[in-house]
């Protein structure tokens, strides 16, 4: 059973548009929700966070909005730029009961067209 | 500062044979965790540990196992390795007062043949 579902495996924008990743979770304990960009053969890296007591955070292109009520999650990426095509990947937490211990999605492909 | 360092980077091993891998986090991080990412399974939790510690352990069968050292270095160990085992193997480490925040190794690949 996902607790963290990303239903879309890829996506392709056009360099200068919006690219928008959805996320959804089925588990209402958690707490905290955080997104992931990976490039092959590297280790994910960490891109942006948010609390469960928050709908939105910003962090310069990025922006994770929450709906805690829909259980779902989403990052947008404004302007998309080719060095952001990478698989991204968000992920679940319910800190404090479970520590480091984060519950990931399955990963969206993002394909930025120049 | 240095990242998250994982070695080796690469490795080929046969199945029924045993493996350990490193992982050594970022200095002043205490919690280490491991993760398992295949193809189909994404990215799966293997364990936590924090001050030598293991705190969470993920729905992964008795031959992974591991250990955390004094100085926060991890070690993991896999028995009596499967076919399916080969996965990129990654640990990330974080500072206690913020869990939410984990910061990934390079991750070592593994090959079982």
């Amino acid at each position: 059973d996902q607790q963290v579902k990303q239903n879309s495996p890829s996506l392709s924008v056009q360099e200068g548009r919006i690219s928008i990743l959805n996320c959804d979770y089925t588990n209402s304990m958690f707490d905290y929700f955080l997104w992931y960009k990976k490039y092959p053969a590297e280790g994910p890296t960490f891109l942006i966070s948010i609390s469960s007591i928050k709908d939105k955070n910003e962090d310069g292109r990025f922006t994770v909005f929450l709906n805690k009520s829909a259980k779902h999650l989403s990052l947008h990426i404004v302007p998309s730029q080719p060095g952001d095509s990478a698989v991204y990947f968000c992920a679940a937490s319910d800190t404090p009961n479970a520590g480091n211990m984060l519950t990931f999605g399955g990963g969206t492909r993002l394909m930025v067209k120049p | 500062k240095a990242g998250v360092t994982q070695t080796p980077r690469y490795l080929i091993k046969t199945r029924g044979q045993q493996v350990t891998l490193s992982c050594s986090p970022i200095s002043g991080h205490r919690s280490v965790s491991w993760y398992q990412q295949t193809p189909g399974q994404g990215l799966q939790f293997l364990f936590e540990y924090f001050s030598e510690t293991q705190r969470n352990k993920g729905n992964f069968p008795g031959r992974f196992s591991g250990r955390q050292f004094s100085n926060s270095r991890s070690e993991m160990n896999v028995s009596t390795l499967e076919l399916g085992d080969s996965a990129l193997y990654l640990c990330a480490s974080s500072q206690r007062t913020d869990p939410t925040e984990a910061f990934f190794g390079q991750g070592t690949r593994l090959t079982v043949v």
